[in-house]
């Protein structure tokens, strides 16, 4: 079946610039996740949604950053006013189920900021 | 907090020859363990889990790993490495219950298999 997709691939924009990310997840899964890869830090995670609950926005750098997931699918992940040090992989996962299950990743989107 | 750590950047490992990726974890309740792998310019492909019973668990592409509860490791292994096995490979554990399940990821390990 389809996996985990993410556009753009790639995405170049001038600091200052909003942009935005979008996810489509596994079809079924209620759990659907953001992570950042960068150089420096590593993999990290930024927010995740369950069902119909409040999404954990803990890891989201900054305020200039939010994200929404329209009915219970599809999720876009938006940078306000973007930073040099915004540039990274932009990494999307899914799952099926709340617990300890496995997350399927999409293949990102890589975000350069000049 | 949940935390990860693979000790090494990078490990290199003749073709044919067995490998080990080092993995230990710091947890406050259960452990719930993953080995992840990512391809050049790819997302993270799910290789394998331990959640509960047997230690050795069985993964994709003939990867295992050993959960060591008194060691907190989980090292990846695998008997006879193969070329193709060149990657990134990342060891995470999963959060806390109130956390949401999110993973978090050790640093990272780049494999090197050579002919």
């Amino acid at each position: 079946g389809a996996g985990v997709s993410q556009s753009p691939s790639n995405k170049v924009t001038e600091k200052g610039k909003d942009v935005e990310l979008r996810c489509d997840p596994i079809s079924g899964h209620t759990a659907l996740y953001w992570y950042r890869q960068s150089l420096g830090q590593g993999l990290e995670f930024l927010i995740y949604f369950q069902g119909n609950s409040a999404p954990d926005k803990s890891g989201l750098p900054s305020d200039r950053f939010s994200a929404e997931r329209t009915g219970g699918s599809v999720s876009t992940l938006t940078i306000q006013r973007t930073q040099q040090e915004d540039s990274a992989v932009y990494l999307c996962a899914s799952s099926g189920r709340q617990g300890p299950y496995e997350q399927y990743f999409g293949p990102g989107t890589r975000l350069t900021v000049t | 907090a949940q935390s990860v750590a693979q000790p090494e950047d990078q490990v290199n490992v003749a073709e044919g020859n067995p490998l080990t990726v080092k993995c230990t974890y710091s947890v406050s309740g259960n452990p719930y363990l993953f080995w992840y792998v990512q391809y050049p310019n790819r997302g993270l492909q799910f290789l394998l889990k331990y959640i509960t019973g047997d230690n050795l668990v069985k993964g994709s592409y003939g990867f295992e790993a050993e959960f060591n509860k008194s060691q907190t490791s989980f090292h990846l292994k695998k008997p006879s490495a193969l070329v193709s096995d060149s990657a990134l490979y990342f060891c995470a554990v999963r959060g806390d219950y109130n956390q949401g399940g999110k993973l978090i990821f050790g640093q990272g390990t780049e494999l090197s298999v050579k002919p």
